[in-house]
């Protein structure tokens, strides 16, 4: 089973910053957080990835509470093109998905 | 760039046939995955391989078998396909470890008639 929560789906203005949370309580010390996106009709897309540092990338910016329990991705500007099906993934050995968050951007 | 590259975009098989689906990457990854999509359903792992001729049962293993004889070929078999396994499936690849991204290929839409 997945070990995350993500809200089904979130809406977001056009050019705003998009925050997207995930819950993922039981994450041992040593397993990274993950998040991807997939765009209807391909293959997921890797964004960023963490462990208990905040990361930032071209795409966007991964925030981790001290705690590691929960974690939100930013995107900080976004457009109509980021609309898809945004995954956080909490990685072992296998790549277990939940179902994600779709987000819709709003023109 | 990271290639995984799957050999057919669309499928059409007949039920009871043996089904060969191929995924190829070329970054020397260790870790290789397959996984099916369905709606409703989400991305289900099937079978991974962490190494040559290694491989682990994901979450939906019944009906599937795999094949990693070389390090850039992992290989998903449907020994008797059924209507049942009409579906997306997904390969990707990743180096060893937990600290790298995975990347996918663009998919197989299987149709089992």
């Amino acid at each position: 089973d997945a070990k995350t929560t993500q809200p089904p789906s979130m809406d977001c203005a056009e050019g705003r910053a998009a925050n997207l949370p995930c819950n993922h309580s039981t994450i041992s010390g040593n397993e990274y957080v993950y998040w991807y996106r997939q765009i209807h009709s391909q293959g997921p897309q890797y964004i960023i990835h963490g462990l208990k540092n905040n990361e930032t990338n071209e795409m966007a910016s991964l925030i981790i509470t001290e705690d590691r329990k929960s974690s939100t991705l930013i995107l900080p500007h976004a457009t109509l093109r980021d609309t898809a099906v945004y995954y956080c993934i909490v990685r072992s050995d296998k790549i277990i998905f939940g179902k994600g968050t779709r987000l819709h951007i709003l023109p | 760039d990271v290639k995984v590259t799957q050999s057919s975009r669309y499928l059409v098989k007949r039920t009871g046939e043996k089904v060969f689906l191929e995924c190829v990457q070329d970054m020397d990854h260790e870790n290789m995955f397959w996984y099916r999509q369905d709606p409703g359903l989400g991305l289900r792992l099937i079978y991974f391989s962490y190494d040559v001729k290694m491989k682990e049962k994901g979450d939906i293993p019944e009906g599937y078998s795999v094949s990693r004889e070389k390090k850039e070929r992992f290989s998903l078999i449907l020994e008797s396909a059924s209507t049942n396994q009409t579906s997306m499936y997904l390969c990707a690849s990743s180096l060893g470890g937990y600290r790298t991204e995975a990347f996918f290929g663009q998919g197989t839409r299987l149709t089992v008639v």
